[in-house]
């Protein structure tokens, strides 16, 4: 069974432009989760979809958004990109959003997308 | 708010010796807990996960971990050191009132010959 797949694995980008993330669950998990991971912040927790519909944000401005599909596949994009935004973006997927059970919302994390801003 | 606090950003040991790495948790309910591990350039694996089972839960590569409620203590270990345990690992806590996991600053494990 294949994990959970990000796409590119590396980024470069200058300030102000806009960038799309694209993540693949794994086959049969519904619910994907986006995390920033920097060394000054450490892991943070970005959005939540389920069935095309966020279920959670974090604290993060709205330059930040994302959608998923119905095949539940999702894209993160960020606009106006700043040099903080320099970071790894890992994506999650779970069988079932959380809430729904300990088992079925257990986290499987892809490789993640290196972003550099410069 | 529920949080995790992982003691020490740095531990050392020597292959073949016991490995501890400490996480407390912050939680008024009982809490669902996890410890995920990172290799460079690789994203996070889970470990192990406390879900209000067993209090001792074993996980994956020879790792364990022990929830004490009396502690609020959730460490890692693992009996024996192998140079391929050397990754940065994270512990963390579902939130009850906002369902999202919450991290630990993670704790990088050096496994010296």
């Amino acid at each position: 069974k294949a994990g959970v797949t990000q796409t590119p694995r590396y980024l470069i980008k200058t300030r102000g432009q806009q960038v799309t993330l694209s993540c693949s669950p794994i086959s049969g998990h519904r619910s994907v989760s986006w995390y920033q991971q920097t060394p000054g912040q450490g892991l943070q927790f970005l959005f939540e979809y389920f069935s095309e519909t966020q279920r959670n944000k974090g604290n993060f401005p709205g330059r930040f958004s994302g959608r998923q599909f119905s095949n539940s596949r999702s894209e993160m994009n960020v606009s106006t990109l700043e040099l903080g935004d320099s970071a790894l973006y890992l994506c999650a997927s779970s069988l079932e959003p959380s809430g729904q059970g300990a088992t079925k919302n257990i986290q499987y994390f892809g490789a993640g997308t290196r972003l550099s801003v410069l | 708010a529920q949080s995790v606090t992982q003691l020490g950003s740095h531990v050392s040991v020597s292959e073949g010796a016991l490995v501890l790495l400490r996480c407390n948790y912050s939680s008024s309910v009982p809490p669902y807990l996890f410890w995920y591990v990172q290799y460079p350039n690789q994203g996070l694996q889970l470990l192990l996960k406390y879900t209000s089972a067993a209090t001792l839960v074993k996980g994956i590569n020879g790792f364990e971990a022990e929830f004490k409620k009396s502690e609020t203590s959730f460490h890692l270990t693992k009996p024996s050191a192998h140079m391929s345990d050397a990754a940065e690992y994270f512990c963390a806590v579902r939130s009850y009132n906002t369902d999202k996991l919450i991290f630990g600053t993670g704790t990088r494990l050096q496994v010296f010959p």
